[in-house]
């Protein structure tokens, strides 16, 4: 199974600063169509996941361009170029070129300083 | 607009049996792979099993393989999972998610509110 690891676990940013969760891959996680399906996932509080990015880098709709994904291969991060007191929740990864099973990463958790 | 909603979730004992249902809503279910995924207090989400649109593949973690049991009705747009035996440590929020992995996607893209499952004597 494909294990993705995430740092760091627990993220204290600034109201305004910019925060950058890692995420990397025990194994490639280019597909043979020459795509990467590393997604992430934001969990606000009391609330269930929601798609923030999928294919590495596309934002869903209503996802605020302060947040971006970037990398390759088994190196991904997921940026945030000013934290607002909205973005305070769980982030995760997960990939989708490999399953069954499905793999997500432990999970980092963003808090306002 | 997408929706899903489970129901089912109770206390049950350690050995004890349970069945998840998931009502969808706003799509065709029989147009997806659909998912059931877990969060345990305290720890991360992880992917309990799916089922391809048309019932003929499904998939499992190894910890609950012979113990659950995913299946759709696709007349009715609902999901749903059996669990059977359940333990301690099947104690989680079960959520239920649209599937997009048999195509060009390969994701999660719809979430429902989950339903709780806690197993204790």
């Amino acid at each position: 199974d494909v294990v993705l690891t995430q740092s760091p676990l627990s993220l204290p940013v600034t109201l305004g600063q910019a925060a950058s969760i890692s995420c990397r891959s025990s194994q490639s996680l280019v597909f043979i169509d020459g795509n990467a399906y590393l997604n992430w996932f934001q969990q606000r509080p009391g609330q269930s996941p929601r798609r923030l990015i999928y294919k590495v880098s596309n934002r869903d709709s209503g996802v605020p361009d302060r947040f971006s994904g970037s990398g390759s291969g088994t190196d991904f991060t997921l940026k945030i170029s000013r934290v607002e007191a909205e973005d305070v929740g769980v982030y995760y990864c997960m990939q989708g070129t490999h399953w069954p099973p499905y793999t997500f990463g432990q999970g980092t958790k963003l808090e306002i300083k | 607009e997408v929706q899903l909603v489970e129901s089912g979730g109770d206390l049950v004992q350690p050995g004890g049996s349970l069945r998840l249902s998931c009502a969808a809503s706003g799509f065709s279910l029989s147009s997806y792979w659909m998912s059931w995924v877990r969060h345990a207090p305290g720890k991360g989400l992880e992917w309990v099993a799916n089922i391809k649109q048309d019932g003929s593949e499904k998939n499992y973690m190894d910890s609950v393989k012979g113990r659950f049991t995913i299946s759709r009705d696709n007349t009715k747009n609902s999901l749903y999972l059996q669990m059977n035996n359940l333990r301690a440590d099947d104690t989680a929020v079960y959520f239920c998610v649209r599937d997009r992995g048999g195509g060009s996607y390969r994701t999660f893209d719809s979430w429902g509110q989950g339903t709780p499952v806690t197993v204790s004597s």
